[in-house]
């Protein structure tokens, strides 16, 4: 069965720390993986997308890095902001349906 | 540039009352559109999608239905809402590799 798991569930930092979330996928074959962010009560917003022949991605303080061979996935989140809390979730495409298997999210609260 | 229009960005409705939910397109032809549900503390869940003017295939049986009557505007309606209806809707569409959501509609069934 095609599955994405993230971890943490949720995760709370200070802020101008780092952090990593994770993203752990069953789905094969697979086209691309993406992750967006999604602010509280907003529609989620593309932040990076990998195709399976690439291993690290960045957007600003954000990088995230795929792993082909393990199935893994991580956004690192550099001196992080408030404006960085939200749920950031894990998407995984299927190449033999064309769909988006989704991940139930990690949500970050970075504090002061 | 495209841009996903989606509203109303709240709404509040009793139980056994109809809904509309409307989606529009700007800055690209014959998108595919689709429909999301997001529970709280849920991942998203496929509803409907559309590759087509007429052409919606459902994903889950429901209460919901879903019409694309014009190439780049996708509605999602309900006869008669339940209170199991109520949550977070988004409206998606998707260019290769690009697939991009509104901002989302919280529904509240009272």
């Amino acid at each position: 069965k095609n599955q994405v798991e993230q971890s943490p569930q949720s995760l709370i930092i200070l802020e101008g720390k780092n952090c990593t979330l994770q993203c752990n996928y069953t789905v094969s074959p697979f086209s691309n993986l993406r992750w967006y962010k999604q602010d509280t009560g907003r529609g989620p917003v593309s932040l990076t997308i990998m195709t399976f022949s690439e291993n690290t991605k960045s957007n600003g303080r954000y990088t995230a890095t795929l792993d082909a061979d393990t199935k893994q996935s991580s956004l690192h989140i550099t001196a992080s902001q408030l404006s960085d809390s939200a749920s950031y979730i894990c998407v995984v495409r299927s190449s033999n349906t064309g769909k988006l298997i989704f991940g139930q999210g990690t949500t970050l609260q970075v504090k002061p | 540039s495209q841009t996903i229009h989606q509203w109303p960005a709240t709404l509040v409705q009793p139980v056994g009352s109809p809904l509309s939910l409307e989606c529009t397109v700007e800055g690209t032809s014959n998108p595919n559109l689709y429909w999301y549900r997001q529970a709280a503390g849920r991942g998203l869940q496929l509803l409907f999608y559309s590759v087509g003017i007429g052409q919606i295939s459902s994903e889950v049986p429901q209460n919901l239905s879903a019409s694309r009557p014009q190439d780049r505007q996708f509605i999602l309606s309900s006869k008669k809402l339940l209170l199991s209806d109520s949550g977070f809707y988004l409206c998606a569409w998707s260019e290769v590799p690009e697939y991009t959501f509104g901002s989302g509609t919280r529904l509240t069934v009272v």
